[in-house]
């Protein structure tokens, strides 16, 4: 069965700290996978996907196909990435499954 | 407004009324997806429609549940007889056909049944 798994639902790191926000998937074809980011007061709204392989906001997050993960990282935490990270799959029929959630909190 | 627009915002409602959301996607979006979030848990999605079509329902759903997109536009999602487990913060997205994977979430209309 398809399913994303957040195992931390709270994350506490300092400013200027790294950061990695794990999510592990169960999937049998080939998902694409996503990172999406809720700031307080705002939508739900894309921060990354596997696919496009790039650095948005300083974050980065890597496919391992063998260790079915997709981890969010960054080097240095700012106060400003404060917020609830979804993990989330793409896979068959266009059908999507969010992680529930972490929240980052980023301490000054 | 360029962004997906749901209405209401907030619903407050008693066990077994029949409630109707409504969802403005971004224009030109092909793709509606609908989702129900719950405290502490990540969106479920619910039912995506391509254009007028609903070309995914979850098994999760159960038949009280109905959505629909009549003219590729808009889409309503109706529930009846609302129970109390129904409670929850019901999201649409909306995506275009040429980058069907990136989705652009509304604000969410947040149900409570009592």
């Amino acid at each position: 069965a398809q399913r994303v798994t957040q195992p931390e639902k709270l994350l506490s790191v300092f400013k200027g700290a790294p950061v990695e926000l794990k999510c592990n998937y169960s999937y049998s074809g080939s998902p694409e996978l996503f990172w999406y980011v809720q700031y307080s007061r705002q939508r739900l709204q894309l921060l990354l996907r596997h696919i496009s392989r790039e650095s948005i906001k300083g974050f980065t997050a890597d496919l391992n196909k063998g260790e079915t993960s997709f981890h969010l990282k960054k080097p240095f935490a700012q106060e400003e990435d404060s917020a609830m990270y979804y993990c989330a799959l793409s896979g068959d029929f266009n059908k999507f499954y969010f992680g529930s959630g972490t929240k980052l909190n980023v301490k000054p | 407004d360029t962004g997906v627009s749901q209405n209401p915002r907030h619903k407050i409602t008693k066990r077994g009324q029949n409630v109707t959301f409504r969802c403005d996607p971004i224009s030109e979006h092909n793709r509606l997806y609908w989702y129900r979030q719950t405290l502490g848990q990540g969106p479920e999605f619910l039912t995506y429609f391509q254009n007028e079509a609903q070309l995914e329902k979850s098994r999760l759903l159960s038949d009280r549940f109905s959505a629909e997109r009549p003219k590729g536009s808009f889409s309503t999602l109706e529930i009846q007889r609302t129970e109390q487990g129904d409670s929850a913060m019901y999201l649409c997205a909306s995506s275009a056909l040429i980058a069907k994977n990136i989705q652009y979430f509304g604000a969410g209309t947040r149900l409570s049944v009592l």
